[in-house]
């Protein structure tokens, strides 16, 4: 079963403007990852921020954490046509493995 | 460095039909993953190996073998094809199981 879940499912934009994603999730974590999966393509670390971490940056991305409402979100400021994929956030809980969602399709326009 | 690779990148078989596919990684990785994602949705893993020389079962194991070789390979095998395992596959590793996980470009199979 998926532990994490994204919030839109999908989310179409314009060049330049601000996108935010929603995870949530249902056990304890160690971590949150997020992933970026173009079309056709292999997934590609983007982030990880650990349970005692409230907010970590990346470049154009902010991710936050709060671990008392299991939630997690992901901004991408300033987003570019490039920035067009499937983002995936995936726990690492007691298990000795990742368990990912099932994305959210980002489209920004030209 | 190569990273993550896999073949073959496509594949059809027949109902019944046997195959393995195959994943190396050149990272020094401890964890090695495989996973399929079927359309619109996120990855379920199948089986994993925290480390060299053991073996777990994923979230969707039926169906499936795997054969940790040594650090730098795990093999993925289907034993009896069926059309419910047409999907894409994708292995990953990762330095241990709570890190970053590098995945390799994926295999489309498909089961006629």
């Amino acid at each position: 079963s998926q532990q994490g879940e994204e919030d839109p499912q999908a989310l179409s934009i314009q060049e330049g403007e601000n996108a935010t994603m929603n995870c949530s999730y249902k056990t304890s974590i160690n971590n949150l990852q997020w992933y970026r999966q173009n079309s056709g393509r292999g997934l590609v670390h983007l982030i990880l921020i650990r349970s005692n971490e409230r907010e970590k940056h990346s470049g154009r991305l902010r991710v936050t954490l709060d671990t008392s409402k299991k939630s997690s979100s992901l901004l991408i400021t300033a987003s570019r046509a490039a920035d067009t994929a499937s983002y995936f956030c995936a726990t690492a809980g007691s298990a000795r493995q990742l368990t990912f969602g099932s994305g959210t399709q980002l489209t920004v326009l030209p | 460095n190569a990273g993550v690779t896999q073949t073959p990148k496509f594949q059809v078989l027949k109902t019944g039909q046997s195959m393995t596919l195959q994943c190396a990684q050149d990272m020094n990785h401890n964890s090695m993953y495989w996973y399929r994602q079927d359309p619109g949705m996120g990855l379920r893993l199948i089986y994993y190996s925290a480390s060299e020389g053991t073996t777990d079962k994923g979230e969707v194991p039926n169906g499936y073998n795997v054969s940790r070789l040594n650090k730098r390979e795990f093999s993925l095998r289907l034993e009896s094809a069926a059309p419910s395992q047409t999907s894409v596959y994708f292995c990953a590793s990762s330095p241990g199981y709570y890190d970053e996980q590098f995945f390799g470009p994926g295999t489309r199979l498909t089961v006629l």
